[in-house]
């Protein structure tokens, strides 16, 4: 059974860090890895998607990394500002539609 | 575009009554889904629907939880009779295909609801 784990749970970090986030899966079977952000009261929204042949995806300030063999991936958050305060959420396509979500990093970025 | 589109956005229920959540995905899109999220979790998938066909609906309750989605446009999903602990948001998604290699799926602003 595929299992995804955020480490850590909350950050707090002053404005103008760079941050990573983490993301430990436990089948490497699968189709693509998601990054997504959640803001308080809000959807999902999608930042970066890794297809499983993949080993980055850059957007702006974003970077994500996935390593299928080690089960990991992390997302890096260049020259933070307090905008990027949300809950990151990282999440495992496993079969084909069916996401598989860790239970998410808190982050607060103060300025 | 608009996005995913649900209501109600907050529900007030006392336990045992029924209660019932709207999604219209994004114009196009094939596939919808309905998540669970509970408070400090991440959200978990109730039911996947292609067009009209649920091809997964394994971690739905059925005993107590429904769903719909007769044209394979918009979906409905109940709860009858709510339990305390059914007390979270409902997230639906959508995409446009299967969700494959390359896909990601768009989601909407959820239903909280709470069960007195």
């Amino acid at each position: 059974k595929q299992e995804v784990t955020q480490i850590p749970a909350a950050l707090s970090v002053p404005e103008g860090e760079n941050l990573v986030l983490n993301c430990s899966f436990t089948d490497s079977a699968i189709y693509n890895l998601q990054w997504f952000r959640q803001d308080p009261g809000k959807g999902l929204t999608s930042l970066l998607l890794i297809q499983s042949s993949q080993r980055e995806q850059t957007s702006g300030r974003l970077n994500a990394s996935l390593d299928k063999s080690s089960g990991r991936s992390t997302l890096y958050i260049a020259a933070s500002q307090p905008g990027d305060s949300a809950t990151y959420l990282c999440a495992v396509n496993a079969q084909g539609g069916k996401l598989i979500f860790g239970q998410g990093t808190e982050l607060s970025v103060k300025p | 575009e608009a996005g995913v589109v649900q209501s109600p956005r907050y529900k007030i229920i006392e336990k045992k009554q029924p209660v019932a959540f709207w999604c219209n995905p994004i114009s196009g899109h094939n596939t919808l889904y309905w998540y669970l999220q509970n408070l400090g979790q991440g959200p978990e998938l109730l039911i996947r629907y292609e067009n009209e066909e649920a091809v997964d609906d394994s971690q739905l309750p059925k005993d107590r939880f429904s769903a719909e989605r007769l044209k394979g446009v918009d979906s409905t999903l109940k709860i009858q009779p709510a339990e305390l602990g059914d007390s979270a948001v409902y997230l639906c998604a959508s995409s446009w295909g299967a969700g494959g290699y390359q896909e990601t799926q768009y989601f909407g602003p959820g239903t909280r609801l709470l069960v007195l």
